[in-house]
């Protein structure tokens, strides 16, 4: 079975300050690892995925296969990035490929 | 056209109604997903379909029955639904399901309540 934790329901930080939003995923297979991003009145989109290891909008998150993580990190939080974060799992399924997606976190950027 | 719509946006239906949510991308990509999402709560797979077969059915109850007419529409049909059936319906798409870290486009949703 595969399983994604976000143990943080809430994360509020002030605007500048640094921001871990934390994912643990379960899964015997190769992980793909996704985070999934939802603005206020806006569509779930993607963030970035680990596959790219790029940064996005400042975010990187490292896929940590000894702890099983897959946290989400930024250096200098802003107020636009006040949103749901959903950290996502793809199986290797082949056929029976599917994503699962974590419970979010909401961050909220204070002034 | 890079997004996925959906329509409607906002549903209301009694038990004994019969409607259809309807999905709509132009982007040609072959995979299309449902999912369904309550409120603060993340979206939960319901359908898959693969180049217009359905491939994964996460065990939903057959009051809600997927259609995919052709590669760019994607339906749920509605009937007797429950009032706990009530929530946001996302459509999704990607480019092909088994292509590996293929990225999920995600329409607006239709927020479903049954009366």
């Amino acid at each position: 079975a595969q399983r994604v934790t976000q143990p943080e329901k809430l994360l509020s930080v002030f605007k500048g300050a640094p921001v871990e939003l934390k994912c643990n995923y379960s899964y015997s297979g190769s992980p793909e690892l996704f985070w999934y991003v939802q603005y206020s009145r806006q569509r779930l989109q993607l963030l970035l995925r680990h596959i790219s290891r790029e940064s996005i909008k400042g975010f990187t998150a490292d896929l940590n296969k000894g702890e099983t993580s897959f946290h989400l990190k930024k250096p200098f939080a802003q107020e636009e990035d006040s949103a749901m974060y959903y950290c996502a799992l793809g199986n290797s399924g082949g056929s029976n490929y599917k994503l699962t997606f974590g419970k979010g976190t909401l961050l909220t950027v204070n002034p | 056209d890079t997004e996925v719509t959906q329509t409607p946006k906002h549903l209301v239906m009694g038990m004994t109604n019969k409607k259809s949510l309807k999905c709509e991308q132009h982007m040609g990509h072959r995979a299309m997903y449902w999912y369904k999402q309550k409120a603060k709560k993340p979206p939960e797979l319901m359908f898959v379909y693969s180049y217009e077969k359905l491939s994964i059915n996460e065990s939903v109850p057959s009051r809600f029955s997927p259609e995919c007419p052709n590669s760019s529409l994607l339906n749920l049909h509605l009937h007797a639904l429950q009032p706990e059936d009530s929530a946001l319906y996302l459509c999704a798409s990607s480019h092909s399901r088994t292509g590996r870290y293929d990225e999920q486009f995600f329409g607006p949703g239709t927020r479903l309540t049954v009366l």
